[in-house]
């Protein structure tokens, strides 16, 4: 079994619809959480963070993370076309960055 | 501007081939590290490195090979060895600190 479950996909929205992302994991000496937006043949880039558990908001994109169920979600609102990418959950259980767990990434559609 | 370079973008290799993918950063990070990608999936670590002159193996180091002799690069040698190496291969290096800066990506295509 994955440390990182990530909800597969892929998800097709219309814009303004509010989406969720959603990754499990089994590991509970994770801490830090993140959220990578990746577009099509290109790298990955930080989108949000969160330290242990509680929420994040950053404009229309919201982090949560509830590490007594060891789910993270993140929420995007008023969803627009330029959102559609894949988005990949990463932690680690310090601050040795690059030396996450990713999920294996959810792939979404915003439909104009 | 800071950050990672890749190269080549695309690159194409033979059976039986060593192929070598650069990796350059001026971000002034000591660590870097290698990840593979393939559809569908997420992020494997092949190797990373914390230090000059230093590199641990990650999940899937087998049929892989790196070196560490500037702080500013790190390239990858994909050998003959790697049975299936076509795939998306991406950089990245990190201050240490929660966020990993990753570039652009090669893609390797077995021909």
């Amino acid at each position: 079994q994955k440390e990182v479950e990530q909800d597969p996909g892929p998800l097709s929205v219309p814009e303004g619809a509010i989406v969720s992302l959603n990754c499990t994991y089994s590991n509970s000496a994770f801490q830090y959480f993140m959220w990578y937006r990746q577009y099509s043949r290109k790298g990955p880039e930080l989108l949000m963070y969160t330290y242990s558990s509680g929420n994040k908001e950053d404009g229309r994109f919201t982090a949560q993370v509830d590490k007594s169920s060891k789910y993270i979600s993140l929420f995007i609102r008023d969803s627009q076309p330029s959102d559609s990418a894949t988005y990949l959950c990463a932690m680690t259980p310090n601050t040795n960055a690059g030396k996450s767990t990713f999920g294996d990434g959810t792939t979404l559609t915003v439909k104009p | 501007d800071g950050g990672i370079t890749q190269s080549p973008k695309y690159l194409f290799r033979k059976e039986g081939q060593n192929v070598t993918l650069s990796c350059e950063q001026n971000l002034n990070h000591d660590a870097m590290y290698w990840y593979r990608q393939d559809p569908g999936q997420g992020l494997r670590l092949i190797y990373y490195s914390q230090i000059v002159n230093d590199f641990q193996k990650g999940d899937i180091a087998e049929g892989y090979s790196v070196s560490r002799e500037k702080k500013e690069s790190f390239p990858l040698t994909v050998t003959s060895a790697q049975k299936n190496p076509t795939a998306f291969y991406l950089c990245a290096s990190s201050a240490g600190i929660y966020e990993a800066f990753f570039g652009q990506g090669t893609r390797l295509t077995v021909v």
